[in-house]
């Protein structure tokens, strides 16, 4: 059975940096193909891709938000970790993790169930 | 980047009843990449269906996906009480991968 859940802050000052955690199971990081992700919501608006990081490591980030955000893996540890930098109230939103195997559905085909961070003073 | 538009905003529809979601882009979606989404409040959303037409794993079929290009839909032909949710579609052949905004499937 394959989990993943994400873990962090849920309240975050404007200007801080935020870190986030995501902890799966049931799949193998090391695994060719597979790749992890991050993906958020602004409360009543859509779901927006942040990063993606695969089992060799490479790393994609949307390109608006690059400056922004790094993605790193810990395959011992089977965790994936999103920083993202100079927070604003602007980025309150749910954040999700979610797996990806490119050699099947393509897309994120197993997600967290979300966690709910607000930035505010 | 590829905008996703999605209709209705909202579908109001009672149990048995056949829904119709539609998703547009705003230019093609490479190699019909394009999924849908269910999400109910507190989960993750779920994979319906992939490369416009194919069914996740553990899918029941009366979810069906078509089109290509820039018109996509997503077919319920039987609507039952655990479908009312809110749908989403993706496109992802081109970077970066967005969502549409979404569908809300009510009960009437």
């Amino acid at each position: 059975q394959i989990t993943l859940k994400e873990s962090g802050p849920a309240l975050v000052k404007p200007t801080q940096t935020l870190t986030l955690t995501c902890t799966f199971s049931g799949f193998s990081l090391t695994t060719s193909g597979v790749g992890v992700g991050w993906i958020r919501q602004p409360p009543g608006k859509a779901l927006e891709w942040l990063a993606l990081i695969y089992w060799d490591d490479d790393q994609r980030y949307r390109p608006s938000l690059r400056s922004r955000l790094t993605i790193t893996k810990d395959t011992s540890k089977n965790q994936v970790v999103l920083t993202m930098t100079n927070m604003d109230p602007a980025d309150t939103a749910s954040y999700f993790c979610a797996r990806k195997d490119s050699f099947g559905p393509g897309t994120f085909d197993h997600w967290g169930q979300g966690m709910f961070v607000t930035v505010s003073s | 980047e590829i905008v996703l538009t999605q209709s209705p905003g909202t579908l109001s529809l009672s149990p048995g009843e056949r829904a119709t979601l539609s998703c547009r882009a705003s230019q093609s979606v490479s190699s019909s990449f394009l999924a849908w989404f269910q999400h109910k409040p507190g989960q993750g959303p779920r994979l319906l269906i992939y490369a416009a037409s194919t069914r996740a794993t553990g899918i029941p079929d009366r979810f069906s996906g078509s089109g290509s290009g820039t018109d996509f839909t997503l077919t319920i032909s039987r609507l039952e009480p655990e479908d009312f949710a809110v749908y989403y579609c993706q496109q992802y052949g081109n970077s970066p991968q967005t969502f549409g905004q979404g569908t809300k499937l009510e009960i009437k």
